[in-house]
């Protein structure tokens, strides 16, 4: 098993749709959650942490629910732009950055 | 504000070639990693250092060599390039005292081996 699994996608969304993003990770004392952003042929950027609280950022909400080692994004109105891949990210100890494989996202006009 | 940099950014190997692929940041990061990505198969680590001097192997090391002589630079080697090291190669940093705790990435490196 993975030790981080994601929706295996491609999600596509009309313009303006709520989606949502899954993703599990298997070690228990994970310590701190990422959803990163990664556009096509580039690199992977930060689009947000996420806290135990859940916590939002505009259009973009992240949960955490440690008890069933489980964390969401959730995006709102849906724009063109969003189109990308979406990586959930855990760290275990130190700085060991865990990577699920992404979900990919297409939203259409 | 160059943060993390890698270079070749286009790369064609013969099979059995060695090349380098250098990466450098100018943030103070003590940890440096080195990943490769492939469809499907999301970022693997293959190489890690926590600080100048100190390398460890990630999930994908064999083939692969590293080393850390300064806080800014943290090299990856290809031995002898295989066909099955064609793959997208990103060089990241990061530091327990960023805030967020957030690892920053390279442009990455398409490297193809024939």
């Amino acid at each position: 098993r993975k030790e981080v699994e994601q929706d295996p996608g491609p999600f596509n969304v009309p313009e303006g749709a709520t989606v949502a993003f899954n993703c599990t990770y298997s070690n228990s004392a994970s310590q701190s959650f990422f959803w990163y952003r990664q556009d096509c042929r580039k690199e992977p950027k930060l689009l947000m942490s996420v806290y135990s609280s859940g916590n939002e950022d505009g259009r973009f909400t992240a949960q955490l629910n440690r008890a069933s080692q489980y964390i969401s994004l959730l995006i709102r109105d849906s724009k063109l732009s969003d189109s990308a891949t979406y990586l959930c990210v855990v760290t275990n100890y130190g700085q060991n950055f865990v990577f699920g494989p992404g979900t990919r996202l297409s939203v259409l006009p | 504000n160059a943060g993390v940099t890698q270079t070749p950014k286009f790369q064609v190997l013969k099979t059995g070639q060695s090349m380098t692929l250098q990466c450098a940041q100018d943030m103070n990061h003590e940890y440096m990693s080195w990943y490769r990505q492939d469809p499907g198969m999301g970022l693997r680590l293959i190489h890690y250092s926590v600080g100048a001097g100190i390398t460890d192997q990630g999930e994908v090391p064999n083939g692969y060599n590293v080393s850390r002589s300064t806080t800014e630079d943290f090299p990856l080697r290809l031995l002898s390039a295989a066909p099955s090291q064609t793959s997208v190669y990103f060089c990241a940093s990061s530091s327990s005292s960023t805030p967020g705790n957030t690892i920053y990435f390279g442009e990455g490196s398409w490297l193809t081996v024939v």
